[in-house]
């Protein structure tokens, strides 16, 4: 079946640490997205890439770094410079220039600071 | 003024109810309009969208959209259980941006 798998679904970051969120598709869409979602906001986005090896920042960019070197995969990494990471992070999707005809979401990864 | 405005709930209507949903937004140029369900701790799933104002019907969700008031709204009827849920609705004007409610929870009661 086509889709978004993001994993881990639960990641624990320590003070001062980097971590990675995996996103990949295989729906064959060109665009994707990374959201932001904390509790009574609305998501927020991060970063989203209409193509490979090119990508654009979103809103809340700061603290957060993203790479597009293939069409499946877009990888977020939190940065030890992100002071609140503690949310839920969304990755989507959508075929070129439709983002108006709705997004293919994944599960999400929860990110919580101990 | 945030850009899009969302009653967040919680909403508990018993069984059987017909559900009003509403947004509120402020940019004029918006034109592409969504509604999305999130079960809790998963991703949202695409409900409807909607171009420009008017009427969409799916089943038993209905998606109005009205420009002239930036005024959108998503009526479900013979509400079940299953549509416990949290309920965003999300617009954009271009095709790389778009922008999401806060989200309304709505509780279905059997």
């Amino acid at each position: 079946d086509g889709g978004i798998t993001q994993s881990p679904k639960y990641l624990f970051r320590k003070e001062g640490q980097n971590v990675t969120l995996s996103c990949e598709q295989n729906l064959n869409h060109d665009a994707m997205y990374w959201y932001r979602q904390d509790p009574g906001q609305g998501l927020r986005l991060i970063y989203y890439s209409q193509i490979v090896n090119d990508f654009q920042k979103g809103d809340i960019a700061e603290g957060y770094s993203v790479s597009r070197e293939k069409k499946e995969s877009f990888p977020l990494t939190v940065t030890s410079a992100q002071k609140n990471p503690t949310a839920f992070y969304l990755c989507a999707s959508s075929p070129y220039l439709t983002a108006g005809y709705g997004y293919t979401f994944g599960s999400g990864t929860r990110l919580t600071v101990v | 003024q945030k850009e899009v405005e969302q009653d967040p709930g919680p909403l508990s209507v018993p069984e059987g109810a017909i559900v009003s949903l509403n947004c509120t937004y402020s940019n004029s140029a918006f034109q592409y309009f969504m509604w999305y369900r999130q079960y809790s701790r998963k991703g949202p799933e695409l409900l409807m969208y909607t171009y420009s104002s008017g009427n969409k019907e799916d089943g038993r969700f209905t998606a109005q959209v009205d420009k002239s008031s930036k005024y959108i709204s998503l009526f479900i009827r013979d509400s079940q259980p299953s549509d416990s849920a949290t309920y965003l609705c999300a617009m954009t004007a271009s095709y790389d941006k778009v922008i999401f409610g806060p989200g309304t929870s709505l509780s279905v009661i059997p």
